[in-house]
């Protein structure tokens, strides 16, 4: 089992520019969870989904971003345009259940300059 | 508004003594709670759980404490190892279907050799 699997591990991005974050969850996991890591708030769920369905999104910061779950083994996040407040860790979690609790993937480093 | 408060950014300890990790919640509905450990350009791992109707669960070396009463719990590591130092996390979430974790900003264990 590869575990939770996120492209890019680093993105550097112009304000403005449109940035998409891949992830692949662990196979038969039904839940997908969005997480941005940043010093002043910690980590913060965005969105998440369950059988490819979103659930909560309330955690969207904005319109500029979105997230799409086209099938069980592939989701994204999209900034469209980014803005240098955005910079952050992001992380995609997948779960069968929530007793398991959470698998990360190893994160997304973005940087929005 | 923090609903999951770690209040200690950071915690220094003694190989082989006690490290005691603390976290105080705010929201009553919460009915399952969880450690997470990270290290540096990792996601978090998952550690252990205790559920509400528990007041500790023991894994080895690691043991959650609920006191439900006081919103509060813990996790005492006995005995600490270097390999130990990481950020801890934790986490809770509400019962029914609501599957969404909310964490606290972690504390930075230490542990010296």
């Amino acid at each position: 089992d590869a575990g939770v699997i996120q492209s890019p591990r680093h993105e550097v991005t112009e304000m403005g520019q449109e940035v998409t974050l891949r992830c692949k969850p662990i196979s038969g996991h039904d839940y997908l969870f969005w997480y941005r890591q940043t010093m002043m708030r910690g980590l913060e769920l965005l969105i998440y989904f369950n059988n490819n369905v979103p659930i909560d999104d309330s955690g969207m910061p904005e319109d500029r971003f979105s997230a799409k779950m086209p099938n069980a083994s592939f989701s994204t996040l999209k900034i469209q345009p980014s803005e240098p407040r955005d910079s952050a860790v992001y992380f995609c979690a997948s779960s069968p259940d929530r007793s398991y609790g959470y698998t990360f993937g190893s994160g997304t480093r973005l940087t929005v300059v | 508004d923090q609903q999951v408060k770690q209040n200690s950014p950071s915690l220094s300890v003694q190989e082989g003594r006690i490290s005691i990790l603390n976290c105080d919640y705010t929201n009553s509905m919460f009915d399952y709670f969880l450690w997470y450990k990270k290290y540096p350009a990792e996601g978090p791992t998952f550690l252990i759980s205790i559920s509400s109707i528990k007041d500790k669960n023991e894994d080895g070396r690691f043991t959650v404490f609920l006191n439900k009463s006081a919103k509060h719990l813990s996790l005492h590591i006995v005995p600490s190892q270097p390999g130990d130092s990481a950020v801890y996390f934790c986490a809770a979430t509400e019962g029914g279907s609501n599957y969404k974790l909310t964490f606290g900003k972690g504390t930075l264990l230490t542990v010296n050799p």
